[in-house]
């Protein structure tokens, strides 16, 4: 079955980097878009950009061009997401998730890393 | 960028009640609506796929409407498991964009 596991809860300083990994199985890793989704605490869902981890292309949300950096390593079926001059604003909770065999929807959704972001 | 509307924002409701949700588009989006319900502390599940898909393993007692602009979801008879927030998506185009949610709270 399908699985999206993601690494575990970060806590970083303004300013500061964090990159967030997502491990799948069970599926074509090249075979599907990945997108990463994030949600403030008591907040809504918020998409950040997607990536075809067969090319490598991606599609970023305007709101965090030039900050976000989306990636995968074909090689150990791995998405990954670096953002960057983090701000309180970024405390939020981190997922990775993958789109259905006919279109962008998400039947898969990776557990979630909480990342905060404090001085 | 796509605005997305949901109505309303939170509501109280009984189990067996049947309930709508719904979702305004900004412009049309066709069919490419999807509905996802999210439990405190969890990933979001999917519900319904372009707009009245219902997910493998969903319940029919789940259901969606429309197209264009205005889209509904549609739970026939409320069980314990469903208080939880709704979401509707847009994927017609990029940005991807969320409406608020809907919180489904126990009266």
């Amino acid at each position: 079955q399908v699985q999206l596991v993601q690494s575990g809860a970060e806590v970083k300083k303004p300013g500061a980097s964090v990159k967030v990994s997502c491990k799948a199985s069970g599926y074509s890793f090249s075979g599907f878009h990945m997108h990463w989704v994030r949600q403030a605490p008591g907040q809504g869902l918020e998409w950040m950009g997607r990536i075809n981890p067969s090319s490598g292309g991606t599609d970023y949300a305007q709101k965090f061009q030039g900050r976000v950096t989306m990636t995968s390593d074909t090689s150990i079926s791995t998405a990954y997401m670096e953002l960057s001059r983090l701000t309180s604003d970024d405390t939020a909770v981190y997922y990775c998730a993958r789109v259905g065999g006919g279109g962008t929807y998400y039947p898969h959704w990776g557990q979630g890393m909480l990342v905060s972001v404090s001085s | 960028d796509i605005q997305m509307t949901q109505s309303p924002s939170s509501l109280s409701a009984s189990v067996g009640d049947r309930l709508t949700i719904t979702c305004r588009a900004s412009q049309s989006i066709s069919n490419y609506l999807n509905w996802y319900q999210q439990k405190p502390g969890k990933a979001p599940k999917l519900l319904i796929y372009v707009a009245s898909s219902l997910q493998t393993g969903v319940p029919s007692r789940f259901s969606g409407s429309g197209s264009g602009t205005d889209f509904t979801l549609t739970i026939s008879s409320l069980q314990p498991e469903d208080f939880a927030t709704y979401y509707c998506q847009q994927s017609y185009s990029t940005p991807l964009t969320f409406g608020q949610g809907t919180k489904v709270e126990i009266k």
